[in-house]
């Protein structure tokens, strides 16, 4: 149990386009779902927490306008890089909380590449 | 703020040889710690977690930890290292800020398996 899938696992995108990566618990609802971003040789920074039916709190530093997060259901959250640029690309993974809120579950991330 | 601290960005051992990667915490309440193993291009898959209970913590794959709380710590160990162990591990700690759990990872140790 405790499942949390990632789509797409890896995109190319040309600078200046959006890209839409999907964060889903398989078998759980998630009232509470992370996004991380990890650079390469380097541990994971959170970037916003995602609260389903309400708007994501962002980390210090973390522009909300560019990385557009949505949490519509209890398994779903969506992060849209606005207007990507070759600085962007890294290794996004996403998290789900379940209900006991102590332990997270870790997707299997997705490697963005902006060209 | 609860903060973690891993000593050693790089392990090498040998195989068959004790594995030991270190990890100190600091946290205002009675935290939860974790371990996590990261394989390249992967997500996060919980090796083991503390929560409170019983203070050695036996997790997936040989791995144990054990929770001191004199020392703050809360070392990886694994009796006999194995070439599939080779991987970066991360230690983290959740504790309750602003009324939710918010998980703060360390570093992370990349650990080599010498054949």
């Amino acid at each position: 149990g405790a499942v949390v899938s990632q789509h797409p696992s890896w995109v190319i995108c040309k600078s200046g386009t959006s890209v839409k990566i999907e964060c889903r618990s398989l078998d759980f609802q998630a009232t509470t779902m992370f996004w991380y971003r990890q650079f390469p040789k380097q541990s994971l920074m959170l970037m916003a927490t995602s609260n389903e039916g309400s708007k994501a709190t962002y980390e210090q530093g973390v522009e909300k306008d560019k990385f557009l997060i949505n949490h519509a259901s209890l398994t779903l959250s969506t992060l849209t890089v606005t207007s990507a640029h070759p600085e962007d690309s890294s290794f996004y993974i996403c998290s789900a909380r379940d209900f006991k809120g102590y332990e997270q579950y870790f997707g299997p991330g997705t490697r963005l590449t902006v060209t | 703020a609860q903060s973690v601290t891993q000593l050693g960005s790089h392990v090498s051992v040998s195989e068959g040889a004790l594995v030991l990667l270190r990890c100190n915490y600091s946290s205002s309440v009675p935290p939860y710690l974790f371990w996590y193993v990261q394989y390249p291009n992967q997500g996060l898959q919980l090796l083991l977690k503390y929560t409170s209970a019983a203070t050695l913590v036996k997790g997936i794959n040989g791995f144990e930890a054990e929770f001191k709380k004199s020392e703050t710590s809360f070392h990886l160990t694994k009796p006999s290292a194995h070439m599939s162990d080779a991987a970066e591990y991360f230690c983290a700690v959740s504790d309750r800020v602003g009324g939710y759990q918010k998980v703060t990872f360390g570093t992370g140790t990349k650990l080599q398996v010498i054949p």
